[in-house]
This record gives C-alpha cells, sequence and structure tokens, in this order.
C-alpha cells in the first residue's frame, strides 16, 4: 500500500509569496495527481505527472521519480489561491491513493 | 458540455437507516470512481465502475454498493448506516479508468450520520 504524505500541513502566505507545497509517496508510481479543493468541496484537478515537470500559468509541478518526491509551486501568490491542494498517487491499474493535503491561506 | 454532477447535495441520516447517492457524469466519459473523505483527511477510494461493472474496489465493506447505469450515470448506496459513515461523497468520471487518466470531480454529497 502506498503511504502519500504531504508537508506542510497548513500554510499562510502573504499575497505575492513564492509557494511550494511537497509530497513523497513510499512505492513506486505510474502517476501523480495535483489537486485543488475549496471550500465547499468541489475538487479540481490541476495536474497529471508521470515525469518530469508541467507548467500551467503560475503553478508549475515538478517531480523526481527515483525520490519519490513532488513539488507544486505558486509564483506570484493571490488570495484566491487559498484552498487545500491535494496529491494523490497511482500505481498502475485505477485506484488513487490520496495525502490529507495541505491547507493554503493567502493574505492580501 | 455539462460537468460532473450529485445529488443531493446534503443528507441527515439516522444509523441503521440505508442512502442512495446519485452521480451524473460529464459527457463522453465511461468511467465513474466513487470517494469518502472525512472531515481533515484526503478523499478514500470506495469502487470505480467502467462501463457499467464494478471495475476495482477499495477497503470498504460490502454495506456500500453502487450501480453505474447505460447513461453512465451512476448511484452509491450505504446500508446500514454507522455513525463514521459521516463524510462527503464524491464522485469523478473519467474517459478511461487507468491511474493516469485526468477524473473530474463532481461538488460532493455531505452525508451526516446521527
Amino acid at each position: 500500500k502506498n503511504e502519500v504524505e504531504q508537508s506542510p500541513q497548513n500554510l499562510t502566505a502573504q499575497e505575492g509569496e513564492f509557494i511550494t507545497i511537497n509530497c513523497s509517496y513510499s512505492v513506486g508510481i505510474s502517476a501523480l495527481h495535483w489537486l485543488q479543493q475549496h471550500p465547499g468541496g468541489g475538487i479540481v484537478s490541476l495536474f497529471m505527472l508521470s515525469s518530469g515537470k508541467k507548467k500551467h500559468g503560475r503553478l508549475i509541478a515538478t517531480i523526481n521519480i527515483q525520490e519519490k518526491h513532488s513539488s507544486l509551486h505558486i509564483t506570484a501568490s493571490h488570495p484566491r489561491d487559498s484552498a487545500v491542494y491535494i496529491c494523490a498517487v497511482g500505481a498502475g491499474s485505477y485506484q488513487l491513493t490520496f495525502g490529507k493535503g495541505t491547507k493554503l491561506s493567502v493574505i492580501p | 458540455e455539462t460537468g460532473v454532477t450529485q445529488s443531493p447535495t446534503h443528507l441527515i441520516k439516522t444509523r441503521g437507516q440505508q442512502v442512495t447517492l446519485r452521480c451524473s457524469s460529464q459527457s463522453g466519459h465511461n468511467t465513474v470512481s466513487w470517494y469518502q473523505q472525512a472531515l481533515g483527511q484526503g478523499p478514500q477510494f470506495i469502487f470505480q465502475y467502467y462501463r457499467e461493472e464494478e471495475n476495482g474496489r477499495g477497503n470498504f465493506p460490502p454495506r456500500f454498493s453502487g450501480l453505474q447505469f447505460p447513461n453512465y450515470s451512476s448511484e452509491l448506496n450505504v446500508n446500514a448506516l454507522e455513525l463514521d459513515d459521516s463524510a462527503l461523497y464524491l464522485c469523478a468520471s473519467s474517459h478511461g479508468g487507468a491511474s493516469t487518466d485526468t477524473q473530474y470531480f463532481g461538488p460532493g454529497t455531505r452525508l451526516t450520520v446521527l
């Protein structure tokens, strides 16, 4: 069973700061997903990674397969980025294992 | 193109009752996955349906059951409700059931068991 750990659990940043959220997992995977969950529950998929790096707007996600580690970066953070960010991994077929999430608050 | 919808939004039941939660997949998607998210935790995989067949199941007892219909909408049924079943239930649809496929989540149903 894959164990997924995220750090930090909570993060408060000033608007404009560069933010990094980390995710580590214990077993080799075929895919890693970064998700965003807003208050109220809705989840949006941000990235799916199997290797390397992806960028979308102010968001950048990287993965190091050898070290079993991924990071999500947010540049020029904004209050609307406030949400819970969740890392999920899949090793093979259908099942995803999720981390507990990192709660981000960006203060104006 | 409509997104993933779930009903009801909120639900209150008492211990021992049965509940049915519903999910409409995004247009063109043939796979639906159901998750349980307890307060302060990440989602946990309940099961996945692909083209009306259960494609995989997480560590949940048989009183959690599901259906997928020909139009790829889906139901989650929970019998003999327990207090610990109180959670946010999320469904997610995708085109294909692999872990590399992007899943599109519904807004969730918040179930409270008293």
